[in-house]
């Protein structure tokens, strides 16, 4: 069973193209995030939920949204995306805020061409 | 100043040698303290967090910590070349869940 899993694992797509990469977790956490990992292998939060509720909104353009419909789901809709958007994106998620680390997801490959 | 901050490396260490890999952070503030291995084109997985300061050891594994210093520190011992990886230390800023990761070490094992 895996624990967090993410879809696409891959995604190319043309700049200006609206895509969505949508999360799922079977832990029963309570706090879900989003991460992007650029290509110098640098990790950075961009989005955290919890029970559904957004407590998380690092500085990231507003073309980035992201929807939680229930406490284990976690999607990311990016609109007109541009070729700085290409990196690798992974969901999280953990229980009691983090305390005891995060399990992330397998990640999707976003290239903008 | 970066809120955490490691050695991009590359460490390279002899297999059967300690591997030390160094992190130091910002925010004093910070309670909880993690390591985290990425295997290259893999997603990060917890090896060890540690809360108080001291070593906690977990096979062969220990992580080091020293809040007055603002230091994190891993050792592997009997260091193999599957060990060979990137590891990322990550704190737990203001206790709010929110891990703030340093860019990470790679870490290369020679047999």
């Amino acid at each position: 069973d895996t624990a967090v899993s993410q879809t696409p694992k891959y995604l190319v797509t043309q700049m200006g193209n609206d895509k969505s990469i949508k999360c799922e977790q079977n832990l029963g956490h309570d706090t879900m995030y989003w991460y992007k990992q650029d290509s110098k292998k640098f990790l950075k939060i961009m989005f955290s939920y919890n029970n559904k509720e957004l407590i998380i909104n690092e500085t990231v353009p507003n073309r980035f949204s992201p929807k939680s419909p229930d406490k284990a789901h976690l999607n990311l809709h990016i609109n007109s995306l541009e070729l700085g958007d290409s990196a690798v994106y992974f969901c999280a998620s953990s229980q009691d805020v983090g305390n005891y680390g995060y399990t992330f997801g397998s990640g999707t490959r976003l290239t903008v061409v | 100043q970066k809120e955490v901050e490691q050695n991009s490396g590359p460490l390279s260490v002899p297999e059967g040698a300690i591997a030390s890999l160094n992190c130091t952070y910002s925010d004093r503030g910070s309670q909880s303290f993690f390591w985290y291995r990425q295997y290259s084109g893999k997603s990060p997985e917890l090896i060890m967090f540690i809360y108080s300061n001291g070593d906690k050891e977990d096979g062969r594994f220990t992580a080091q910590l020293n809040k007055a210093s603002q230091y994190v520190s891993l050792l592997i011992r009997d260091s193999q070349p599957s060990d060979s990886a990137t590891y990322l230390c990550a704190v737990n800023i203001g206790n709010t869940g929110k891990l703030i990761f340093g860019q990470g070490t790679t870490l290369q094992v020679k047999p």
